[in-house]
């Protein structure tokens, strides 16, 4: 267990919806990392946030947008849900965000757009 | 921009075969930090390993092993003796040593399946 817990698990909706997947890093660890695993693409980071603060961004479309709370809590709200967007979504965390640090990820999100 | 290159996209061994599984990391940068995953089949990402470009030695920990080469930007993973429970997706990643560069990239996996 990584102590990165990511809710839901899986998720069903319909094109042009939005939803919103959610984040706890492990306890202590600061910064906070969105990938996208699809079958074509691979693993692909989408962005990072560091104590509340965005730090760096991927290759993260228009239509997402993440936050990071008080509490270190991150959310990654996808809108206007395309087919193409059906992927598992992982979080990951690290203690300081220093380039060194080993990512752990949650278990992933499985997002299906019918 | 980087770039992470494992050019096996799936290996099948028998149980006990060793196999090794090839990383390529490309970058201007002269420090970086390399790393292995490991994803089974129920689809988590489990941290394997974590290497600095400045520490050429290899390491082992207990059927694994690794061996960093920086002249050819090389960071192969080796199984030895290997389980069914080896089987899974192992992916190699990298990162630079800062700056908006720094973000973990990883090549697109290489799928082992070992038979019994």
């Amino acid at each position: 267990d990584s102590g990165v817990t990511q809710t839901p698990k899986h998720l069903i909706t319909a094109t042009g919806q939005r939803v919103t997947l959610r984040c706890s890093p492990r306890s202590g660890d600061l910064s906070v990392y969105w990938y996208q695993q699809s079958l074509d693409q691979g693993l692909q980071f989408l962005i990072q946030y560091y104590n509340g603060e965005e730090r760096a961004k991927g290759n993260i479309l228009e239509r997402f947008s993440a936050q990071q709370f008080p509490d270190l809590h991150s959310e990654l709200n996808l809108s206007s849900l395309e087919l193409g967007d059906s992927a598992l979504y992982f979080c990951a965390s690290s203690g300081t965000g220093a380039n060194s640090s080993p990512l752990h990820f949650g278990n992933g999100t499985r997002l299906t757009v019918t | 921009a980087q770039k992470v290159t494992q050019a096996q996209t799936e290996i099948s061994v028998v149980e006990k075969e060793d196999v090794t599984l090839d990383c390529v990391y490309e970058t201007r940068d002269t420090t970086y930090y390399l790393f292995w995953y490991k994803q089974p089949p129920s689809g988590e990402l489990v941290f394997l390993i974590r290497r600095n470009s400045f520490d050429e030695q290899n390491e082992i920990s207990g059927r694994y092993s690794w061996n960093f080469q920086k002249s050819t930007s090389s960071f192969n993973f080796t199984i030895t003796a290997s389980q069914v429970v080896d089987s899974a997706v192992y992916f190699c990643g990298g990162r630079n040593y800062g700056g908006s560069q720094g973000n973990l990239i990883f090549g697109k996996g290489t799928k082992l399946s070992v038979k019994p």
